[in-house]
């Protein structure tokens, strides 16, 4: 089956720092992926759209200037968490789905999702 | 916009007995996917099951099946024969059908099932 890989699985920051999270696709092209946040005990929350080629979809209240999104090729988009504070420590998850166009399945293609980071800045 | 609601924050089972979960949603569309996704102590989320709002018949996955009521907006999951691994937080999910689909989920709060041996 379709495999999404993220990396890194955990990470520590210091304040003020920035972190890069790979989420790779690794046996299927990706033309969109997303990028979830999810709080302890709490739901997934959409972050962004991320497209290859073009710039990524924020949703409301997401700050674009403080998570930048890469999608610059079909297997790989990339987020990153700029000046990273306390409050930006949480559990980050990507998905992918199989692209239009690139001899896989069609609109309705199911999401396939990253094992996840953990994000702890101190 | 789509809303998805779980009202059960938490819930238990003995094991090999049986439990349902709730979800409901709101939506103008026709047209659309419903999931359940289990996420256990790794985090990992997991596809449990998957129904096409323009099916009626109920999908079912093993031990798993749902009840979809399309006019109510409901859609409960309901696991049979409970097992300890069957422990984790489920969530309900919606998704847009069709060629405005952009793949995009929307999910409950969740629901963190206990299983009691």
């Amino acid at each position: 089956g379709a495999v999404v890989s993220q990396h890194p699985s955990w990470v520590i920051c210091k304040s003020g720092t920035s972190v890069k999270i790979e989420c790779r696709s690794l046996d299927f092209q990706a033309t969109t992926m997303f990028w979830y946040r999810q709080f302890p005990k709490q739901s997934l929350m959409l972050m962004a759209t991320s497209n290859e080629g073009s710039k990524a979809t924020y949703e409301q209240g997401v700050e674009k200037d403080k998570f930048l999104i890469n999608h610059a090729s079909l297997t790989l988009s990339t987020l990153t968490v700029t000046s990273a504070h306390p409050e930006d420590s949480s559990f980050y998850i990507c998905s992918a789905r199989v692209g239009l166009g690139t001899g896989g399945e069609n609109t309705n293609s199911p999401l396939h999702f990253g094992n996840g980071t953990r994000l702890t800045v101190t | 916009a789509q809303t998805v609601t779980q009202s059960q924050p938490e819930m238990s089972v003995q094991e090999a007995e049986t439990v349902t979960l709730s979800c409901t949603y709101d939506t103008s569309e026709s047209d659309y996917y419903l999931f359940w996704y289990k996420q256990p102590p790794s985090r990992q989320m997991i596809l449990v099951i998957r129904q096409e709002a323009y099916k009626q018949q109920n999908a079912t996955e093993n031990r798993f099946s749902v009840n979809f009521q399309k006019a109510a907006k409901s859609f409960s999951l309901k696991i049979s024969d409970s097992q300890l691994g069957d422990a984790a937080m489920y969530f309900c999910a919606y998704r847009t059908y069709g060629s405005s689909n952009t793949g995009k989920l929307i999910f409950g709060q969740g629901t963190t099932l206990q299983v009691k041996p």
